[in-house]
């Protein structure tokens, strides 16, 4: 599966949108992009994953670049408990998820 | 409901000993995963079951580390002996299916190994 690299901290203000950027470049044709979180003292929580194409839920939104070599995830109205360890993750299926260190993500009030 | 269960929250033991961490999954997953996280090393994948059957264990450390999955809604994760340096939080986690699906996490065991 790909590397990914991800800045390993970020702080955003309540209320405003939250980017978090990820840079997969040796990503293969047919490896996704999985987004979890992990809060404090709890187990990883899925987000959002797309293949190519943009993809938004209730949570966030997933902005996949053109030729695939990088991505962003977006909290569009960050609240305090969107603080978190934010990970990004290419792989072939769900099965075999590497978890890199992640993004710390700090949401300041 | 209840999403993935996992047993005890918390656990102190003693160099040596056995000890026996306990998952259920949510009811009508087909895939179970154990994983182990430390500051040092991170959430690393330790084995994955598929329809009870396990798939790949070779994230399991040593031969001290043994997984079970008896029926669709329980597995162990046993260590035997015990050791520090096997003071983790230890998470389970289900999926619906055998591929393409979401992982859902358990609130893990927190493993400390005097």
């Amino acid at each position: 599966d790909a590397k990914t690299t991800q800045p390993p901290s970020m702080d955003c203000a309540e209320g405003r949108a939250a980017n978090l950027p990820c840079n997969h470049s040796t990503i293969s044709g047919n490896e996704y992009v999985y987004w979890y979180r992990q809060i404090h003292s709890q187990g990883p929580q899925y987000i959002i994953h797309g293949l190519k194409n943009n993809e938004t839920n209730e949570m966030a939104s997933l902005i996949i670049t053109e030729d695939r070599k990088s991505s962003t995830l977006i909290l569009p109205h960050a609240t305090l408990r969107d603080t978190a360890v934010y990970y990004c993750i290419a792989a072939r299926g769900a099965q075999k998820l590497v978890f890199g260190q992640g993004t710390r993500l700090t949401i300041n009030p | 409901d209840a999403g993935v269960i996992q047993s005890p929250r918390h656990e102190v033991t003693e160099m040596g000993q056995e000890v026996t961490l306990r998952c259920k999954p949510i009811s009508g997953h087909n895939s179970l995963f154990w994983y182990r996280q430390t500051m040092m090393r991170g959430l690393e994948l330790l084995i994955y079951f598929n329809n009870n059957v396990p798939i790949d264990d070779s994230g399991m450390p040593e031969d001290r580390f043994s997984a079970k999955m008896p029926n669709a809604s329980f597995s162990t994760l046993k260590i035997q002996p015990s050791e520090p340096r096997d003071s983790a939080v230890y998470f389970c986690a289900s999926s619906p299916s055998g591929s393409g699906e979401t992982q859902y996490f358990g609130p893990g065991t927190r493993l400390l190994v005097l």
